[in-house]
C-alpha cells in the first residue's frame, strides 16, 4: 500500500514556466519534507512543514515555494525553472520533525528543456 | 552543522561475500542513524536504522554498528545477492536539526 505518493512520476516543463509537483500522505504524519536529488549526489532538503509551520533551508532558491492546504497534500512550486532545476524530486514525511524515521515517496523526475 | 562521510563510494562484491560501508560524523549530538537504499529511479528506502543507545542491530542479513566514542557508523550486508546492488546512503541526525546525508555508495554485487 502506497503511504507516501508523488504525481506526476516524470514531469517535462519549459525553461521559465511554472510547474507544480504534489505529494500526499496516508500516514497521517505532522511533518512533510521536499528534497532535491541530482544524479549520483544525496538528497538535499529544500524545506519542510511541520504541521502548518514552513520551514525554508537556508539556501533554498527563492524559485521554489511549497503549500500545505491540509495534512495529507504538500505542493512544491518552482515559479520559473531553469535548466539546473532538473532533478528528482523526492517527498518524505515523519511524525515529528527530524527526531522520526523519514519515510520517501517514489520522487518526481522533472525536465527542463 | 553535521558532516558525515562515506567510504567507499564504489563497492563491488562478489555475490555471496560481504560488504561493508562506513561512515563517519562530525556532531557528537547526533543520536539517530539511519541507512537508505535507493535502486536506480527510485525512492529512498529505510534498511535499518540505529540509536545512539544501541551499539549494534541486525536484521537477517543486514548489520549496523555503532561507536559513538569514534563517531563512526557501518553497514554490514552478508551474502549478498545481485539484489542487493543500489546506492546505499548513511545519515545522521543531531537532536532537532535536519538529516544529514553521505554522500552514497554504489553497491554492484557481482555474479
Amino acid at each position: 500500500d502506497a503511504m507516501v505518493i508523488q504525481n506526476p512520476r516524470y514531469q517535462v516543463t519549459q525553461f521559465g514556466k511554472p510547474v507544480t509537483l504534489s505529494c500526499s500522505q496516508t500516514l497521517n504524519h505532522n511533518v512533510m519534507y521536499w528534497y532535491q536529488q541530482k544524479s549520483s549526489q544525496a538528497p538535499k532538503l529544500l524545506f519542510h512543514y511541520y504541521d502548518k509551520d514552513f520551514n525554508n533551508e537556508a539556501d533554498t532558491p527563492d524559485n521554489f515555494q511549497s503549500r500545505r492546504p491540509n495534512t495529507s497534500f504538500c505542493f512544491l512550486d518552482i515559479r520559473s525553472p531553469g535548466l539546473g532545476d532538473a532533478a528528482m524530486y523526492l517527498c518524505a514525511t515523519s511524525r515529528e520533525p527530524f527526531r522520526e524515521t523519514q519515510y520517501f515517496g517514489p520522487g518526481t523526475r522533472l525536465l527542463v528543456l | 552543522g553535521e558532516n558525515v562521510e562515506q567510504h567507499p563510494s564504489t563497492l563491488s562484491v562478489q555475490e555471496g561475500d560481504s560488504a561493508v560501508i562506513k561512515c563517519t560524523y562530525s556532531d557528537s549530538a547526533s543520536n539517530y542513524f539511519p541507512w537508505y537504499k535507493q535502486e536506480l529511479g527510485k525512492r529512498p528506502q529505510l534498511i535499518i536504522d540505529i540509536r545512539s543507545n544501541v551499539g549494534e542491530k541486525k536484521d537477517q542479513r543486514i548489520a549496523v554498528t555503532l561507536n559513538k566514542t569514534a563517531k563512526h557508523f557501518s553497514l554490514h550486508i552478508t551474502e549478498t545477492q545481485p539484489e542487493d546492488s543500489a546506492v546505499y546512503f548513511c545519515a545522521a541526525l543531531p537532536g532537532n536539526e535536519k538529516l544529514t546525508f553521505g554522500t552514497g555508495t554504489r553497491l554492484t554485487i557481482i555474479p
